[in-house]
């Protein structure tokens, strides 16, 4: 069945980058996203990438997705301590489901 | 552009009551969705709309929640009655879907169910 994994928690010191992995069972996925989650509020769309894109930058963000081996990660670049949230990746798949992964924790060092 | 809204943010009810839960989804948009958020879990649907036609409510319980968006715009979703196992956050999103494809879904901040 259809299922995205993603390590439970990271800590990362503040100004360091913080690299997030995610990997998808689903190989007919059409679009993976990053969404953020806060305390108390609801998801946060940060960027999504096209199943045929091996890439997308946006500003702090990189998105890399290696199709081969369903692994997409997110990299923080110059991790603050307001980048401290729940981030989920989802994947999209052709019959519009969407499946989420259970979230990663990242923690920001002092 | 406003966002997703969703009210209230909070509610606590007795076991057996009955809860409903509102969302006015982003203007523009055709798709709605109800999502069920347990704590530590990412979101699992619970029903789909497009405009006022419900296209999947597969993981829906019937038996006990129901939903409606009548003008396809903003919806609601109860639960009667509410049971212990029922506490979450009930998440609402919103995206256009169209023939150039899916855009990004849209969430509100939820409403935190706690039973007691």
């Amino acid at each position: 069945g259809e299922d995205v994994e993603q390590s439970l928690f990271l800590s990362v010191r503040e100004g360091d980058s913080s690299v997030i992995n995610c990997t998808y069972t689903d190989s007919s996925s059409t679009y993976l996203y990053w969404y953020k989650q806060e305390p108390g509020a609801g998801l946060q769309l940060l960027t999504y990438i096209f199943s045929n894109m091996d890439m997308k930058q946006d500003q702090r963000l990189t998105v890399l997705l290696n199709k081969k081996d369903k692994h997409l990660s997110l990299r923080i670049a110059d991790t603050q301590t307001g980048d401290s949230a729940i981030y989920f990746c989802a994947e999209i798949l052709r019959d519009d489901k969407i499946i989420f992964g259970k979230g990663t924790r990242l923690h920001i060092l002092p | 552009e406003a966002g997703v809204v969703q009210s209230p943010r909070y509610k606590i009810i007795e076991k057996k009551q009955p809860v409903a839960f509102w969302c006015n989804p982003i203007s523009g948009h055709n798709t709605l969705y109800w999502y069920l958020q347990n704590l530590g879990q990412g979101p699992e649907l619970l029903i789909r709309y497009e405009n006022e036609e419900a296209v999947d409510d597969s993981q829906l319980p019937k038996d006990r929640f129901s939903a409606e968006r009548l003008k396809g715009v903003d919806s609601t979703l109860k639960i009667q009655p509410a049971e212990l196992g029922d506490s979450a956050v009930y998440l609402c999103a919103s995206s256009l879907v169209n023939r150039a494809g899916n855009q990004p879904q849209h969430f509100g901040d939820g409403t935190r169910l706690s039973i007691l």
